[in-house]
């Protein structure tokens, strides 16, 4: 089945700072690449997604990039600010849509002011 | 329009007991998935339901049940609680006019004594 790593697993930046966070999977299948974002206690909130037929992908300051040929996904932060501080996953699915996701294991992103 | 709910928020059950967990998905939405999460395994799909149907099935055992009924709203049951089943069980809702995001309940926090 699909295996999603994901790195770092710890990340401090200064407010201001960019932060970039990487993932890679191993089903070449794979065709949908959501971002989500937990802050402690609640649910996954969705930040920002991309399909397999896009390079890149902005939204204010944050963004995606996808490398299907190396099978890695990254999502850039910048500027970032303290209300950024949270646990990001990322996650890939081969249905072309959030239907089953195999996620990362998270990256705990500090953003120190 | 209402986001995904999760009844009920907190659970504390005895080993060898079952459980229930409900899942109403937003207006619309006809695919719920169900995760769980624990700090150790992360966040891990549990099966997905589509028009009453179990569409995919994450990698767990047969105590790990579910159904959906016609209006949507999905159930999950776990029989035989052992200790380790202690999670967040998360629930997804997707499908809403063709797009494919999901977007997540704030959770079922199950604790098993």
């Amino acid at each position: 089945g699909e295996n999603v790593e994901q790195h770092p697993s710890t990340l401090s930046v200064q407010e201001g700072d960019s932060a970039v966070i990487k993932c890679t999977y191993s089903d070449s299948a794979s065709n949908y690449f959501p971002w989500y974002k937990q802050e402690l206690g609640k649910r996954p909130q969705l930040i920002i997604d991309i399909r397999s037929n896009v390079g890149e992908k902005k939204d204010q300051r944050i963004a995606v990039t996808l490398n299907k040929t190396a099978k890695h996904f990254s999502l850039h932060i910048t500027e970032t600010q303290p209300e950024d501080s949270a646990v990001y996953f990322c996650a890939a699915s081969i249905r072309s849509s959030a239907r089953q996701l195999t996620f990362g294991s998270g990256t705990q992103l500090t953003v120190l002011p | 329009k209402a986001g995904v709910t999760q009844t009920p928020r907190y659970l504390i059950k005895t080993r060898g007991q079952q459980v229930t967990l409900s899942c109403s998905p937003i207006s619309g939405h006809r695919s719920v998935s169900w995760y769980q999460q624990t700090p150790g395994q992360g966040l891990q799909f549990l099966f997905e339901y589509f028009s009453e149907t179990q569409r995919n099935k994450g990698n767990f055992p047969g105590r790990f049940s579910g159904r959906q009924f016609s209006n949507s709203r999905s159930e999950m049951n776990v029989s035989t609680l052992e200790l380790g089943d202690s999670a967040l069980y998360l629930c997804a809702s997707s499908g809403g006019q063709g797009r494919p995001e999901a977007f997540f309940g704030q959770g079922t926090r199950l604790t098993v004594v």
